[in-house]
């Protein structure tokens, strides 16, 4: 029940396309989704988050989209560039004190230019 | 603004050594979380401190320890390490429980 299974495991798009990556999960007590942009050898860098009572939130080029009933989210990334090749994590928690963020496997994706 | 600071980058030790490992919060955060990041996995919660008290654990045995400092700092402690304590070990900070951010960790070799 504290998974949080993301898909697909990675990614090729061209420049200027747009990049999906979906989430779900099972733990109903999840309160907190947000999403992670880690490059080699770096840690993870917060993009965007959202809570539950929005079905979408955009911030730039990052988009997430929120399906409360189906227990999903997923990461749109408009306008893809080179320097978005990066893995990309889901998480999840239940925005308490001592309550962990559970990761998805992560997301590898690749720009072509 | 000072981001989460990490120390050392690198470290490489023995299988049975014992490590510490450094960071620093965001300032003005008050909440530090440890992950381990395992190459090509997500992170996994390894324990979190608010106010110098462990608040929240995750399925890591007792030769994982930390501390938190008055300054909001924190270390993280191996005993015994194992081969497969072989990681990334990320710091994480927050004002509260949520967004955390991540400082750059710290990679652990053990051989």
């Amino acid at each position: 029940q504290q998974q949080v299974k993301q898909s697909p495991q990675s990614l090729i798009v061209q420049k200027g396309g747009i990049s999906i990556i979906n989430c779900a999960y099972e733990n109903t007590a999840f309160d907190y989704f947000p999403w992670y942009q880690q490059f080699p050898g770096k840690g993870p860098a917060l993009l965007i988050a959202i809570r539950p009572d929005v079905s979408e939130k955009k911030e730039g080029r990052f988009t997430i989209s929120f399906n409360k009933s189906a227990k999903q989210f997923s990461l749109h990334i408009m306008d893809s560039q080179p320097g978005d090749s990066a893995t990309y994590f889901c998480a999840a928690s239940m925005g308490e004190y001592g309550n962990k963020l559970v990761f998805g496997a992560g997301t590898i994706l690749r720009v072509k230019s | 603004e000072t981001g989460v600071t990490q120390s050392p980058t690198h470290l490489i030790k023995t299988r049975g050594q014992q490590v510490t490992l450094r960071c620093s919060s965001q300032s003005g955060h008050n909440t530090v979380s440890w992950y381990q990041q395992a190459l090509g996995q997500g992170p996994q919660f390894i324990f979190q401190y608010y106010r110098e008290e462990e608040n929240g654990r995750g399925n890591f045995p007792p030769r994982f320890s930390g501390l938190q400092f008055p300054n909001y700092s924190s270390e993280l402690n191996v005993n015994a390490l194992e081969l497969d304590d072989s990681a990334l070990y990320l710091c994480a900070s927050s004002l509260g429980p949520d967004p955390q951010y991540f400082g750059p960790g710290t990679r652990l070799t053990v051989t």
